[in-house]
């Protein structure tokens, strides 16, 4: 029974497309996440939502719009896709927003040509 | 602003090695330390969460250290296996409210040798 989920796993788009990720967890979590992992493997935070409000927006370009319709699902749009966004994205959730394990999705890798 | 260091960013050990990774931070205001396990093309799985008030946690193999003070954590896996090959994340949590986000090291890339 999968805990964190995201789909797709794998997405291959040309640079100024519009694509979307999607996530959800069935661990009735109230926070999730998202975060990015580079080239070089180092993961950094995008965004953070708890009980479907955005608390952590780090400096990300604004073609990113995350979107949390319920507190189970956690969607990243992007707009106009640049070769710069290629990396591997992660949906996370956990219980709440401070000091709780963080449980991750498979990851999407989003390869942007 | 926080930052995790974890060196080497490689290690390759014969199985039956006991061995321990290093990671430190430059604030030693968090409120909490994880380690995670990162398996090629797969996501992160928590392994341990140590509390800025603990001093250790204990799982199985696994012993993890917190020396808050100094802004370091050591993880200690004991006996390694082959199948203990993976990249291993240190994570530290900022305390609660506007820096309560988890900071990643780049990870440590082991390998156990049969």
């Amino acid at each position: 029974d999968t805990a964190v989920s995201q789909t797709p796993k794998y997405l291959v788009t040309q640079m100024g497309n519009d694509k979307s990720i999607k996530c959800e967890q069935n661990l009735g979590h109230d926070t999730m996440y998202w975060y990015k992992q580079d080239s070089k493997k180092f993961l950094k935070i995008m965004f953070s939502y708890n009980n479907k409000e955005l608390i952590i927006n780090e400096t990300v370009p604004n073609r990113f719009s995350p979107k949390s319709p319920d507190k189970a699902h956690l969607n990243l749009h992007i707009n106009s896709l640049e070769l710069g966004d290629s990396a591997v994205y992660f949906c996370a959730s956990s219980q709440g927003p401070t000091g709780y394990w963080q449980y991750f999705g498979p990851g999407t890798r989003l390869t942007v040509t | 602003k926080q930052e995790v260091t974890q060196i080497p960013a490689a290690l390759s050990v014969p199985e039956g090695e006991n061995l321990v990774l290093n990671c430190s931070f430059t604030d030693s205001a968090i409120y909490n330390l994880q380690w995670f396990r990162q398996d090629p093309g797969k996501g992160l799985t928590s392994l341990l969460l140590i509390q800025s008030s603990q001093r250790e946690q204990t799982s199985g193999r696994l012993n993890a250290s917190l020396d808050k003070s100094s802004g370091r954590s050591t993880l200690y896996i004991a006996a390694s296996q082959p199948g203990d090959s993976a990249t291993y994340l240190c994570a530290v949590s900022g305390i609660p409210g506007a820096n309560s986000k988890l900071t990643f090291g780049k990870g440590i890339t082991l390998s156990v040798r049969p």
